[in-house]
């Protein structure tokens, strides 16, 4: 297995513009998670899907956050509209079980907002 | 807020030298996991220990889960420069959750050849 795939790597975009992440989790892992880590704040977790459903959004910051998994194999986390405090590096990770297994994470987007 | 806290923040040692970093945390929890960083990458899960256990080794890695003192310590025995990297405790809490991994500030580990 590839892993966790994210894309992009980096995205540097302008204010206002709306940013989509992607993430494709290892096949078989029924958890998949959303964190965004900066230097202030550190790890956060944004949201987490289990089996594609939306278990738990109350990491996402605002409403110009979206996340959504539309099949096993694939999730999004959209920005609209971005704004320069949303400089971050974004992960996502999956698991499989209820966090009585380690998680494996993807290797992150650092996204810039200008 | 963060559930777990490592101390030190730094710490620089020199090639073979033993690493031990300490975690502390503060509600019941299910499970407490490491994961290391390196620069510009994503975390790497390097070991789980649960409640009810005590110790746990892997490779040149020892890990210890004291839950009375809600505390863990990460020891890495005969570092190499390319243990240099961050590590993260975090915890999962009783009952277990896959919501609240929660990661602590992390220690940023130096090993100087």
């Amino acid at each position: 297995d590839a892993g966790v795939i994210q894309s992009p790597r980096h995205e540097v975009t302008e204010m206002g513009q709306e940013v989509t992440l992607r993430c494709k989790p290892i096949s078989g892992h029924d958890y998949l998670f959303w964190y965004r880590q900066t230097m202030m704040r550190g790890l956060e977790l944004l949201i987490y899907f289990n089996n594609n459903v939306p278990i738990d959004d109350s990491g996402m910051p605002e409403d110009r956050f979206s996340a959504k998994m539309p099949n096993a194999s694939f999730s999004t986390l959209k920005i609209q509209p971005s704004e320069p405090r949303d400089s971050a590096v974004y992960f996502c990770a999956s698991s499989l079980g209820t966090g009585a297994y380690g998680y494996t994470f993807g290797s992150g987007t650092r996204l810039t907002v200008v | 807020s963060q559930q777990g806290e490592e101390d030190p923040q730094a710490l620089s040692i020199q090639e073979g030298e033993n690493a031990t970093m300490n975690c502390s945390y503060k509600t019941s929890i299910n499970n407490l996991q490491w994961y290391r960083q390196n620069s510009g990458r994503g975390l790497v899960h390097l070991i789980l220990i649960r409640s009810n256990e005590r110790e746990k080794h892997s490779g040149r890695l020892r890990v210890t889960l004291d839950t009375s003192k809600k505390s863990s310590s990460l020891l890495i025995t005969a570092s190499r420069a390319a243990d240099t990297a961050s590590y993260f405790c975090a915890t999962v809490p009783s009952p277990g959750s896959a919501r609240q991994l929660t990661f602590g500030s992390g220690t940023q580990l130096t090993v100087l050849p």
